[in-house]
């Protein structure tokens, strides 16, 4: 497996920034996943980092560096609906993830 | 939109009960998956299967048995349950992205089926 380390928690105030770390094992790495899971519901995707850099979908951008094993989930101006858990996932193959245990972010007003 | 559906929100059994949690996806993925989601633990792959009639052991297969007969249908089977497996099960299945020269694959997830043991 690939073992991968998240903060557990985490709190930020609505309109701010916070960055989510994620680190993980790089023997056999492929790719790096980012999923968004509010309570009591499915995690969803919100991003996929091959290459090194910063890929930004809107709030939310993702930043990869494979040498250093490391990855980051940036929340951009930060609303209450983004309090949700937020899963980071190493890929070390075509189809098998391996997720970490997640944050749990809380934004308050 | 993807739909990934499980046959149950919620299940109580019993100790030494054999358990069916079905999943049905409606987008002719190929790939589909079953994990547990237990809190300090995070979601463990227990199988997955990239086509009908075949399957791959995930991280913690023991206790479990999976079937794919059917391309949008694939089945967690607990044996004989045990309290220990009292847990959030979640379906998902994925559908490969061609990103430029990359490839991955989105999984889908359904909305997970909460399994109480007594």
């Amino acid at each position: 497996g690939q073992n991968i380390d998240q903060p557990t928690e985490m709190t930020a105030t609505e309109g701010a920034i916070v960055q989510i770390n994620c680190t993980y094992q790089t023997s056999g790495f492929n790719g790096l996943f980012w999923y968004q899971q509010h309570a009591g519901e499915a995690p969803t995707f919100l991003s996929y980092n091959v290459l090194d850099g910063l890929e930004e979908k809107g709030r939310f951008s993702s930043f990869l560096s494979r040498s250093k094993g490391y990855s980051y989930l940036l929340l951009k101006e930060l609303q209450m609906k983004d309090s949700a858990s937020y899963l980071c996932a190493s890929s070390g193959g075509y189809q098998k993830v391996t997720f970490g245990t997640g944050t749990k972010l809380q934004v308050i007003p | 939109d993807v739909k990934v559906t499980q046959s149950s929100r919620y299940l109580v059994k019993r100790t030494g009960e054999k358990v069916f949690l079905e999943c049905v996806q409606d987008m002719d993925h190929e790939n589909m998956f079953w994990y547990r989601q237990d809190p300090g633990l995070g979601l463990r792959l227990i199988y997955f299967s990239y086509d009908v009639k075949m399957k791959e052991k995930g991280d913690i297969p023991e206790g479990y048995s999976v079937s794919r007969e059917k391309k949008e249908r694939f089945s967690l089977i607990l044996e004989s349950a045990s309290t220990n497996q009292t847990s959030m099960y979640l379906c998902a299945s994925s559908l490969q992205v061609a990103r430029g020269a990359d490839r991955y694959n989105e999984q889908f997830f359904g909305p997970g089926t909460r399994l109480t043991v007594l």
